[in-house]
């Protein structure tokens, strides 16, 4: 299996732009997460889906962040407008019931700069 | 709100000597997990606890569970450059509707050879 996959790796823009994650669970996978890290806060869950469905947004910090889940290969964080303060490194993580839902596979993260 | 803490924040150690690392919720847990991440890696799952007293070990790790279910630890025995990077705990919290995984602060450990 390929694990998780994020993309961009990595991403600057500047300020006032749209910035848009996306993450692929590892298939079978029924529950995704959306994690931010930062040296000041640590790791915080924005948000977490199961079956596609959004469980618990309560980690959202505003807003300007929404996520989605179409479908169950492909969910996306967006952030609009971006602000220099969501400088972060965004991971994506599934688990499945099977394995134990709370054995999070991460994905390798996106590094976003806001300038 | 429910917290979960951890101790040390930071932890440089010679290498082959012993570090441990301590987790405290303020809630009782369902369960915890330890994940590790290394320096610009993500968190990777080591381990999961159950049960109330449950031990654990993996060579030279070993994981507590506390008997009140509201705290944990990992130690690890003569630690080596391999074991570099950040341990985090993770306890579930059960709510009413839903459940909810809290990510520990973390303990960053450096061994210096």
């Amino acid at each position: 299996d390929a694990g998780v996959i994020q993309s961009p790796r990595h991403e600057v823009t500047e300020m006032g732009q749209e910035v848009t994650l996306r993450c692929k669970p590892i298939s079978g996978h029924d529950y995704l997460f959306w994690y931010r890290q930062t040296m000041m806060r640590g790791l915080e869950l924005l948000i977490y889906f199961n079956n596609n469905v959004p469980i618990d947004d309560s980690g959202m910090p505003e807003d300007r962040f929404s996520a989605k889940m179409p479908n169950a290969s492909f969910s996306t964080l967006k952030i609009q407008p971006s602000e220099p303060r969501d400088s972060a490194v965004y991971f994506c993580a599934s688990s499945t019931i099977e394995t134990g839902k709370d054995t999070q596979y991460f994905g390798p993260g996106t590094r976003l700069t806001v300038l | 709100g429910q917290q979960v803490m951890q101790i040390p924040q930071y932890q440089h150690v010679q290498e082959g000597e012993d570090f441990t690392t301590y987790c405290n919720s303020s809630t009782t847990l369902s369960n915890i997990q330890w994940y590790k991440q290394r320096p610009g890696g993500h968190p990777v799952f080591l381990i999961q606890l159950v049960k109330s007293g449950e031990v654990k070990k993996q060579k030279r790790l070993t994981f507590q569970f506390g008997e009140a279910k509201k705290n944990s630890s990992l130690h690890i025995t003569a630690t080596q450059t391999t074991d570099v990077g950040t341990y985090f705990c993770a306890g579930l919290i059960m709510k009413t509707s839903y459940d909810k995984v809290i990510f520990g602060p973390g303990t960053s450990l450096s061994v210096i050879p």
